[in-house]
């Protein structure tokens, strides 16, 4: 079956990065995009943005440019989305999706806890 | 500030209907029939029961129905059960991105 897994919590100090990895199964990997979605403790849904694997292109959105990169191994199937210079406000449980018949399949979710 | 309009809850008697708007622009709903709904349990990934506006897809009980007219999107719950308690956020395309909606609180009561 589809399936994205992602990476385990991750503890941050400020002004650090952090790196999510999201591995697909059950499907050609680079036939979707892969969207990153966010969601601060008891907040909504925020888009940070998406990456096609079959070419490595992306696009970020706007709140996060210059601190999202967003790659991908295409041999290993894997998604990962990397923010870097951490702040308090980062803090949230971080979801990779594929985006076919509206975001269909989802992980797990990465909690990212930022804290000194 | 979120860039789609829902309501902050929404809530009904099982077996009753209701009706989730999600308001946007002619740059997101309005122009493109690429609206999805999600509903997410807490603690949970959130889950897709509409998409393309109005497609369903399968496992999603036929109690769930989307539509949209101009710059609004509508979720509707049909007989209304225990279990579609949850949080509902609708999304967008946006043209290269997507757009969310801050999220509706669905009561059964």
């Amino acid at each position: 079956q589809v399936q994205l897994v992602q990476s385990g919590a991750e503890m941050k100090n400020p002004g650090a990065s952090v790196k999510v990895s999201c591995k697909a199964s059950g499907y050609t990997f680079t036939d979707y995009q892969i969207y990153w979605v966010r969601q601060a403790p008891g907040q909504g849904l925020e888009y940070m943005g998406w990456i096609n694997p079959n070419s490595g292109g992306t696009h970020y959105a706007q709140n996060f440019q210059g601190r999202v990169t967003m790659t991908r191994d295409t041999s290993i199937n894997t998604a990962y989305m990397e923010l870097s210079n951490l702040r308090s406000d980062d803090t949230a449980v971080y979801y990779c999706a594929r985006n076919k018949d509206g975001l269909g399949v989802w992980g797990q979710g990465t909690t990212v806890t930022v804290s000194s | 500030q979120s860039a789609l309009t829902q309501p902050r809850s929404v809530s009904g008697s099982p077996g009753q209907s209701v009706t989730i708007s999600c308001t946007g622009t002619s740059s997101d709903v309005g122009g493109y029939n690429f609206v999805s709904w999600y509903h997410q349990h807490p603690g949970k990934a959130p889950k897709v029961m509409i998409y393309d506006v109005s497609k369903r897809p399968s496992g999603v009980p036929d109690r769930f129905s989307g539509s949209k007219s101009g710059n609004t999107a509508s979720l509707t719950i049909s007989g209304l059960q225990a279990e579609d308690e949850a949080d509902y956020y609708c999304c967008s395309y946006a043209g290269s991105h997507v757009v969310f909606g801050g999220g509706t609180k669905v009561t059964v009561l």
